[in-house]
């Protein structure tokens, strides 16, 4: 079975750096993908990570660990606009991807 | 317009109603996805389909039919719609490939009466 645990809310100081983390038992791994998603709107996709380490992309730093089954979503320098949720996905081998349920953050100024 | 269409955005019906959503894309992109999601359950994927006249099942495929005539439409029927079918759908697309990164329609909201 699939199974991935994430944080369900966090709330962070606009200009913080705030660090979402993620777990995930898959019966297969084939990458994981970080999603934004804005209340009321489409997921949009945010990084991809299938080897080991930190990719980083702006203000935006996703680091992967398959050994441990771990991964997080780095997001520094918030601001007012990274209110959303953040989907942490992976691919379990075919073509389609298992969700976890999401991590809403606040930011608050 | 390119991209990922849905259609309706917004649609109330009766229990017991058939009811279509459709989804529209226009990359030619081989895959298509269904997915639904309720809070507590995040995005769970209903049916996918790998090109033209090939479907498959996701993990909550039930209640639930698919076609796939056209690589570019991938419409979404319930057939007899339940209350516990209330739900925002998405339609996702993307190519084959490893790196297979996804990319949503803007979403229907559904409710069952």
């Amino acid at each position: 079975g699939q199974n991935i645990d994430q944080p369900t809310e966090m709330t962070a100081t606009e200009g913080a750096i705030v660090q979402i983390n993620c777990t995930y038992q898959t019966s297969g791994f084939n990458g994981l993908f970080w999603y934004q998603q804005h209340a009321g709107e489409a997921p949009t996709f945010l990084s991809y990570n299938v080897l080991d380490g930190l990719e980083e992309k702006g203000r935006f730093s996703s680091f992967l660990s398959r050994s441990k089954g771990y991964s997080y979503l780095l997001l520094k320098e918030l601001q007012m606009k990274d209110s959303a949720s953040y989907l942490c996905a992976v691919n379990p081998g075919a073509n389609n991807l298992f969700f976890g349920t999401g991590t809403r953050l606040t930011v608050i100024p | 317009d390119a991209g990922i269409t849905q259609s309706p955005r917004y649609k109330i019906t009766e229990t017991g109603r058939q009811v279509t959503l459709m989804c529209h894309q226009t990359w030619s992109h081989s895959y298509m996805f269904w997915y639904r999601q309720d809070l507590g359950h995040g995005l769970r994927l209903i049916y996918y389909s790998a090109a033209a006249d090939i479907t498959d099942k996701g993990e909550v495929p039930d209640g639930y039919v698919v076609s796939r005539s056209k690589t570019e439409n991938f419409p979404l029927t319930l057939e007899s719609a339940t209350r516990s079918q209330t739900s925002v759908y998405f339609c996702a697309s993307t190519t084959s490939g490893r790196y297979n990164e996804q990319f949503f329609g803007p979403g229907t909201r559904l409710t069952v009466l």
